[in-house]
């Protein structure tokens, strides 16, 4: 199995613009999850999904953050309108029960200028 | 609110010797706790789950406990390597399922 896909591996935008992340999970892992990571804050969960609905998105910072979950094997995360403050390593992980390990992607290095 | 703090932040110690990081968290309500490498620009890197029943769990050079009563969890590297040079993350799981709580890290420098 590749492992948890996450593209692009980076992303450079102008604030306003719109941001969308992608995230294919291992196949079979029934848990999806998206984190973000700054050196202020570390890494926050923003939200997670289970069998393609989401559970708790509570971690989602503002309305301007979205995410869908379409299918087992696909799920994007959008931001609109971006802002400088959004500039962080997104990261996608995916689990087969939710309760046990999590298998991280690489992350996209969003810079919002 | 559960917190993970992780100490110290950064290490830096001479190949071959043996390190403990360290991990405390707030609650000790956790289902598991996970310990993960992080190699710069790249991604995370489960290297040992430890369930809530468990005290301990071993893989290769690595050897991670649990005290839940006290809200500790240590990480042993025995006979480090440059090679085991990362930032190494803690994060517990509340039994909120999926929801890891992580530490901010220990960035690791091993010395040739």
């Amino acid at each position: 199995d590749a492992g948890v896909i996450q593209s692009p591996r980076h992303e450079v935008t102008e604030m306003g613009q719109e941001v969308t992340l992608r995230c294919k999970p291992i196949s079979g892992h029934d848990y999806l999850f998206w984190y973000r990571q700054t050196m202020m804050r570390g890494l926050e969960l923003l939200i997670y999904f289970n069998n393609n609905v989401p559970i708790d998105d509570s971690g989602m910072p503002e309305d301007r953050f979205s995410a869908k979950m379409p299918n087992a094997s696909f799920s994007t995360l959008k931001i609109q309108p971006s802002e400088p403050r959004d500039s962080a390593v997104y990261f996608c992980a995916s689990s087969p029960d939710g309760l046990g390990e999590q298998f991280f992607g690489p992350g996209t290095r969003l810079t919002v200028l | 609110k559960q917190e993970v703090t992780q100490i110290p932040a950064a290490l830096s110690v001479p190949e071959g010797e043996n390190l403990v990081l360290n991990c405390s968290f707030t609650d000790s309500a956790i289902y598991n706790l996970q310990w993960f490498r992080q190699d710069p620009g790249k991604g995370l890197t489960s290297l040992l789950l430890i369930q809530s029943s468990q005290r301990e769990q071993t893989s290769g050079r690595l050897n991670a406990s649990l005290d839940k009563s006290s809200g500790r969890s240590t990480l042993y590297i025995a006979a480090s390597q440059p090679g085991d040079s990362a930032t190494y993350l803690c994060a517990v799981d509340g039994g909120s399922q999926g929801n890891l709580i992580f530490g901010k890290g220990t960035k690791l420098s091993v010395k040739p």
